[in-house]
């Protein structure tokens, strides 16, 4: 069974620290890797992850994939309060999409 | 910039009722989802279309839940009755058709309470 798991659950960090967050999945057909930010409504896209060991990157965040170890990771430098959210990672099995619990962030100021 | 509308936002409604929701996707998006997100969790997926036609609703309790898509642009999904379990937000999202770039665009929600 296709399955995609994050850690950790929950995290709090002061404002100005690094976090990195994971993303485990076993998913067939697989073919990317996405990451997804959620406040308090819709989830906005953030990152598609295709190929091994390229960093896509955007302002403070950035990510990676690891094909051969199945898992993917989303770094947050320099954490804003701003950044307080869920973040949802998401195996894309032949176009259907398989989504973890997510990671909920809190940044205290 | 161009959004995925979705109605009510809130929606509050006693059990054994019926409940509607509506979304109009991004313009020229031909695949359409309906999720359902119970707080804590992430998106589950409980119908997928490609224009008109059903392509995934394998996870829809048939028994309850109905959606439709009749002309290939918006969409009403339906619940009767609800039960108390349903509680959570119902997301719509839609994307390209070929959605090479993986992106799906959500609505805002529609939050569904059932008492």
């Amino acid at each position: 069974e296709d399955k995609v798991v994050q850690s950790p659950l929950s995290l709090v960090v002061h404002e100005g620290d690094t976090v990195t967050l994971n993303c485990s999945y076993e998913v067939t057909n697989f073919r990317s890797l996405l990451w997804y930010k959620q406040e308090k409504k819709a989830p906005t896209f953030l990152f598609m992850l295709t190929s091994s060991g390229i960093e896509k990157k955007s302002g403070r965040l950035s990510s990676i994939l690891d094909k051969k170890e199945l898992f993917s990771i989303l770094n947050i430098t320099a954490t804003q309060t701003g950044d307080s959210a869920v973040y949802l990672c998401a195996g894309d099995s032949n176009y259907q999409l398989i989504w973890g619990a997510g990671t909920k962030l809190i940044i205290k100021p | 910039e161009a959004e995925v509308a979705q109605s009510p936002r809130y929606k509050i409604t006693e059990k054994s009722q019926a409940v509607a929701f509506w979304c109009d996707p991004i313009s020229g998006h031909a695949t359409l989802y309906w999720y359902r997100q119970i707080l804590g969790q992430g998106p589950e997926l409980l119908v997928q279309f490609q224009d008109e036609s059903v392509v995934d609703d394998s996870q829809l309790p048939k028994d309850r839940f109905s959606a439709e898509r009749l002309k290939g642009v918006d969409s009403t999904l339906k619940i009767q009755p609800a039960e108390l379990g349903d509680s959570a937000m119902y997301l719509c999202a839609s994307s390209q058709p070929s959605r090479d770039t993986g992106e799906l665009f959500f609505g805002e929600g529609s939050r569904l309470t059932v008492l």
